[in-house]
């Protein structure tokens, strides 16, 4: 089974602070993808990455930055928390091979609440 | 317009109920297609892929409609486990590719 785990399920931090969101997956997928899920506006997608090193923007990359150091871990970073970011942040895996192609298994969700 | 839409709902339906969700998409170029199920306060999960020719899952059954650029997911006998939200996903060529997710489609079985 594929297992996609991330730092925290709820997270509380103070506008302009540092936040990282953390998440590993297991199955050695070359994809990674975090996105914010807010009510009303589904899934929206704010880095990805095909490769270890590489990144990509997605749709709302502003305000966020992604490190993807090593093939199975990729970092959500918010250098300066802000109130509109509070979100549910919803990290999934996905590999182009095999007969999985293209599905993504999503990890838990952290949910951020920025005071 | 967006690029994938579906009805929010919600449905609301009676155990043993047959509902039908469709979802559109507005690339002509888009090449894959899925049913995700998300449970309240859950992550997303895959419920099925959607494949030209339809494909039946036990209850569920996905189908593609290519020229009127949708797909479809129907239930039968609707059990009160399938209350959730509905996401249809939609891969589109955009440089590599896109992976789209609609809003999701909230469904309540009641007894």
């Amino acid at each position: 089974d594929v297992k996609v785990t991330q730092s925290s399920r709820y997270l509380v931090k103070r506008t302009g602070e540092k936040v990282f969101l953390e998440c590993v997956q297991d199955m050695d997928h070359e994809n990674m993808f975090w996105y914010r899920q807010d009510p009303g506006l589904g899934l929206r997608l704010i880095y990805f990455s095909y490769d270890v090193k590489m990144k990509e923007k997605g749709d709302i990359p502003e305000g966020y930055s992604v490190s993807r150091e090593k093939k199975e871990r990729f970092s959500l970073i918010l250098e300066s928390a802000s109130t509109n970011q509070t979100s549910m942040y919803l990290c999934a895996s996905s590999t182009t091979s095999g007969t999985t192609g293209d599905t993504q298994y999503f990890g838990p969700g952290t949910r951020l609440t920025v005071l | 317009r967006k690029e994938v839409e579906q009805d929010p709902g919600p449905f609301n339906v009676p155990e043993g109920a047959t509902v039908a969700f469709n979802c559109t998409y507005s690339n002509s170029a888009s090449q894959s297609f899925f049913w995700y199920r998300q449970d309240c306060r859950k992550e997303p999960k895959l419920l099925m892929s959607v494949y030209s020719s339809g494909n039946e899952d036990g209850r569920f059954t996905a189908q593609l409609n290519r020229a009127s650029q949708y797909i479809s997911l129907l239930i039968r006998d609707s059990k009160l486990s399938d209350s959730a939200t509905y996401l249809c996903v939609v891969n589109t060529p955009a440089g590599g590719f896109k992976t789209i997710f609609g809003a999701g489609t909230r469904l309540f079985v009641k007894a």
